[in-house]
């Protein structure tokens, strides 16, 4: 409904195990970013795309390893998490301008567990 | 880094009732925007503030920025049960759209 969709939408894995979270969005923005959402936490910013180029990335664990193999998607690489690690992950799009400050649509978010 | 304060944290209202966040840094703003969180949701975009003393008004909600663009609010009027969701200030912070969140506030609306 908001333009950006996410896979999948529930994700229960253990430490050991290696996973990837999906993002794909269908607004032709050239920013997209992934956000983590706890219950003992504001919404973090993780990592922030630009034009495919890795422009920030919030001092996060190595064991997150994004990519954006092109302007409409997202991936988010999951391996050897820890259970703190468990949350809701949302990935987010807005079109970047040199002056312009615009929203950020957001996707449904993927709930994770980490057991 | 940047931070910002909301408050309240959470809210309990009557239906009807009127209902008012704020949002306050320590350094001055370039700008803020306003997203609501329905349960089980995620956030969406409300509003966009860039000049100091800004109002803007949504139907019942109105938005306003502050004259030193260090707060900012949401209030409002006639609170409603479709109302009931987390409400986040979130300014942006050096280039790149990268945006601040608040804590959010949680408004809980009973009929």
């Amino acid at each position: 409904e908001t333009g950006v969709t996410q896979t999948p939408r529930h994700l229960v894995m253990g430490m050991t195990n290696k996973k990837s979270l999906k993002c794909e969005q269908h607004l032709g923005h050239n920013a997209m970013y992934w956000y983590k959402q706890s219950a003992k936490k504001p919404l973090e910013l993780m990592f922030v795309y630009s034009l495919e180029e890795r422009v920030e990335n919030n001092s996060v664990p190595s064991r997150f390893s994004p990519e954006c193999p092109n302007s409409s998607h997202l991936f988010l690489h999951l391996h050897t998490l820890q259970p703190e690690d468990s949350a809701l992950y949302l990935c987010a799009s807005s079109q970047e301008g040199d002056y312009a400050y615009n929203e950020q649509f957001f996707g449904p978010g993927t709930r994770l567990t980490v057991l | 880094g940047q931070q910002v304060m909301q408050i309240p944290q959470y809210q309990h209202v009557q239906e009807g009732e009127d209902f008012t966040t704020y949002c306050n840094s320590s350094t001055t703003l370039s700008n803020i925007q306003w997203y609501k969180q329905r349960p089980g949701g995620h956030p969406v975009f409300l509003i966009q503030l860039v000049k100091s003393g800004e109002v803007k008004k949504q139907k019942r909600l109105t938005f306003q920025f502050g004259e030193a663009k260090k707060n900012s609010s949401l209030h409002i009027t006639a609170t409603q049960t479709t109302d009931v969701g987390t409400y986040f200030c979130a300014p942006f912070s050096g280039g790149y759209n990268k945006l601040i969140f608040g804590a959010g506030t949680r408004l809980a609306v009973h009929p």
